[in-house]
């Protein structure tokens, strides 16, 4: 099964709104989680990333937020624009298992409309 | 300049053929990855390799065997390529000494038909 799942492939936002993006997790043991932006025939890049001491990190426009009981992150995008618009990956691994495996969601394309 | 190298870009080869596809870096990390992305499957882990000759299956080995010889190079193989094999794929690395997870370093990806 889809260890890693964003539940939405899509997303429109209109631009100055708030984008809310997805994750849910199935492994107990993940302790690392990350957020990825792709756009069109390009390389994912890490946006940001949070470890499993603090439910919460900020930065910039990005915050990410982590509910560890209901095994779900997700990141949120103030002030969106339309150089937001892409594919947002989420991500997840163990920090402390011996394994440097991430694994990724299957994505949610985000299009923010001005 | 920190970079994740893939080559080729672009590569269409017929069914039963052998592909080789060829990722370097020049950060010295230890850790090699090597993803295929398909619609609504996102980037699935095919092996990952955490230095030279020290390789484990990802989550969709089959069909597929890596090789990696030098630090800085890590290959990926497909023996008798076939059709269901053609995708996206994406080569990363990471620092990761201590088999951890943390942040991956992408390839610009190669574009495979197998027609």
């Amino acid at each position: 099964g889809q260890q890693v799942k964003q539940s939405s492939p899509s997303l429109t936002v209109q631009e100055g709104g708030i984008s809310i993006l997805n994750c849910d997790y199935e492994n107990d043991m993940f302790d690392y989680f990350a957020w990825y932006k792709k756009y069109p025939d390009n390389s994912p890049t890490l946006l940001i990333s949070v470890r499993s001491n603090v439910d919460k990190r900020e930065d910039g426009r990005l915050t990410v937020f982590l509910n560890k009981s209901g095994k779900h992150f997700s990141l949120h995008i103030t002030a969106s624009q339309p150089e937001d618009t892409a594919v947002y990956l989420c991500a997840a691994g163990e920090n402390q298992g011996g394994s440097a495996k991430l694994i990724f969601g299957e994505g949610t394309k985000l299009t923010v409309s001005s | 300049d920190m970079k994740v190298t893939q080559m080729p870009r672009y590569l269409i080869k017929r069914m039963g053929e052998n592909v080789l596809l060829e990722c370097g870096q020049d950060m010295s990390h230890e850790t090699m990855y090597w993803y295929r992305q398909d619609p609504g499957l996102g980037l699935q882990l095919i092996y990952i390799s955490y230095d030279v000759d020290s390789n484990s299956e990802g989550d969709i080995p089959k069909g597929y065997r890596v090789s990696r010889k030098k630090r800085e190079h890590f290959s990926l193989i497909l023996d008798s390529a076939k059709t269901n094999q053609t995708s996206v794929y994406f080569c990363a690395s990471s620092l990761s000494t201590g088999r951890s997870a943390e942040t991956l370093y992408f390839g610009s990806g190669t574009r495979l038909t197998v027609l």
